[in-house]
């Protein structure tokens, strides 16, 4: 079964410094990936998507992220962590069997340190 | 402006009644889903509909239910059969095709009193 796994469930960087959220994924077939973002108390905000155009995919905020076949990774990044960056961010992979779904990781919380 | 609707924001209920968490969106988007989140599981599906009068379980189904008589409108029903039912609920929509995101709503908190 397609699925996705997030490694770390609170990640803490320092303002400035380097941010990588990791994300593994299972599947059979060329995976369709995402990562969200939410702010406390709403909803979620697409950051990007993978659909096999490019590896590296560029989002919005100064997000961006890799697709690595051989090592079934997507993981997010950004140079440099701002404040507002603070939020909890979701890897999901599209499922089509019979019908269309969206299959989240179980959220990684970023914390921004002043 | 587009996009997706969900009401109220805070919904408070007593154990054993029924509440309907309502649903709308303006997009035109054929599929539409239910999510619940609790801390630390992420976002798990309830329920999901690609076309109108069709729906289909997801991984959390029981004590739930969904209509779907609109193409706008997919309201989740927590039942009083939902053992555990305070949670956050979130709504989403997209147009058919694996590589298209979805677009969600700001959510519901529900809290049983």
């Amino acid at each position: 079964a397609q699925s996705v796994t997030q490694l770390g469930s609170h990640v803490s960087v320092s303002e400035g410094a380097l941010v990588l959220l990791r994300c593994n994924y299972s599947s059979s077939v060329p995976p369709y990936l995402f990562w969200y973002v939410q702010y406390p108390n709403q909803g979620l905000q697409l950051l990007l998507k993978y659909t096999s155009a490019a590896t590296l995919v560029k989002g919005i905020n100064g997000f961006e992220a890799e697709f690595k076949k051989s090592e079934t990774s997507f993981h997010l990044t950004k140079p440099s962590a701002h404040m507002s960056d603070a939020a909890e961010y979701f890897c999901a992979v599209s499922i089509i069997q019979g019908a269309q779904k969206l299959v989240f990781g179980q959220g990684t919380r970023l914390t921004i340190n002043p | 402006d587009g996009g997706i609707t969900q009401s109220p924001k805070y919904l408070f209920r007593k154990e054993g009644q029924n509440v309907t968490l309502s649903c709308e969106q303006n997009l035109n988007h054929d599929a539409m889903y239910w999510y619940r989140q609790d801390p630390g599981q992420g976002l798990r599906l309830i329920y999901y509909s690609q076309i109108v009068n069709d729906f289909q379980k997801g991984d959390i189904a029981e004590g739930y239910s969904v209509s779907r008589e609109k193409k706008e409108s997919f309201p989740l029903t927590v039942t009083s059969a939902q053992k555990n039912p305070t949670a956050f609920y979130l709504c989403a929509s997209s147009i058919l095709g694996g590589d298209t995101e979805a677009f969600f709503g700001q959510g519901t908190r529900l809290t049983v009193v």
